[in-house]
């Protein structure tokens, strides 16, 4: 089975462009994450998503960015206009909120997309 | 809210020597428990859960424990070997509110030596 599927890998781009980060999820999963990953701050998480709806965005750091899922099997986070300060690894992952019969939790990444903003 | 708190790394070993990677939490209710494992260049994987207390979770020769009397969920392993060089996440599922969301620890790096 695929996994959690990010593009583009790596991006590069200049102050003041838009940004588009896109994943897809693994296939019946109902819960989509994204991730943010710095040096100085960790692992963030910035927006979560369940049956396509926003739950919980509080993490998104500016108006800048904004998250989409307009259907099950796709997502984007969007970065507008992208700033030096926005560059890090961001990270999708999906899951499902019961796993072996049971409420595990367990959620599985993409390999991430790092963005440098020049 | 609930949160985790992992010992600061890095954290550089001999191979063959034993491991421990301390991890506390604080949480309402009864969250399972996770380690991930990020190698570099990769995403965070699922290294090992355990769902309840007194639950031992076990892969790759590295094990945890859910002690809810401690609040703790410490990774071990007992010859760690250089491909084991990593970056080790601990995490609690969030279930407040009614939905599902991970809390991750700040991470520590691994660095095992030849």
């Amino acid at each position: 089975d695929a996994g959690v599927i990010q593009s583009p890998r790596h991006e590069v781009t200049e102050m003041g462009q838009e940004v588009t980060l896109r994943c897809k999820p693994i296939s019946g999963h109902d819960y989509l994450f994204w991730y943010r990953q710095t040096m100085m701050r960790g692992l963030e998480l910035l927006i979560y998503f369940n049956n396509n709806v926003p739950i919980d965005d509080s993490g998104m750091p500016e108006d800048r960015f904004s998250a989409k899922m307009p259907n099950a099997s796709f997502s984007t986070l969007k970065i507008q206009p992208s700033e030096p300060r926005d560059s890090a690894v961001y990270f999708c992952a999906s899951s499902l909120i019961f796993g072996d019969g049971a409420n595990t939790g367990e959620l599985f990444f993409g390999e991430g997309s790092r963005l440098t903003v020049l | 809210g609930d949160s985790v708190t992992q010992m600061e790394g890095p954290v550089t070993l001999s191979e063959e020597a034993f491991l421990t990677i301390n991890c506390t939490y604080t949480a309402t209710g009864y969250p399972s428990l996770f380690w991930y494992v990020q190698y570099p260049g990769e995403g965070l994987q699922l290294l090992l859960k355990a769902t309840k207390a007194d639950d031992k979770g076990s892969n790759k020769g590295f094990e945890a424990t859910y002690r809810k009397e401690t609040t703790s969920f410490h990774l071990e392993k007992g010859s760690v070997q250089v491909s084991d060089s990593a970056v080790y996440f601990c995490a609690l599922s969030d279930l407040s509110g009614g939905y599902n969301k991970l809390i991750f620890g700040a991470g520590t790096r691994l660095a095992v030596h030849p």
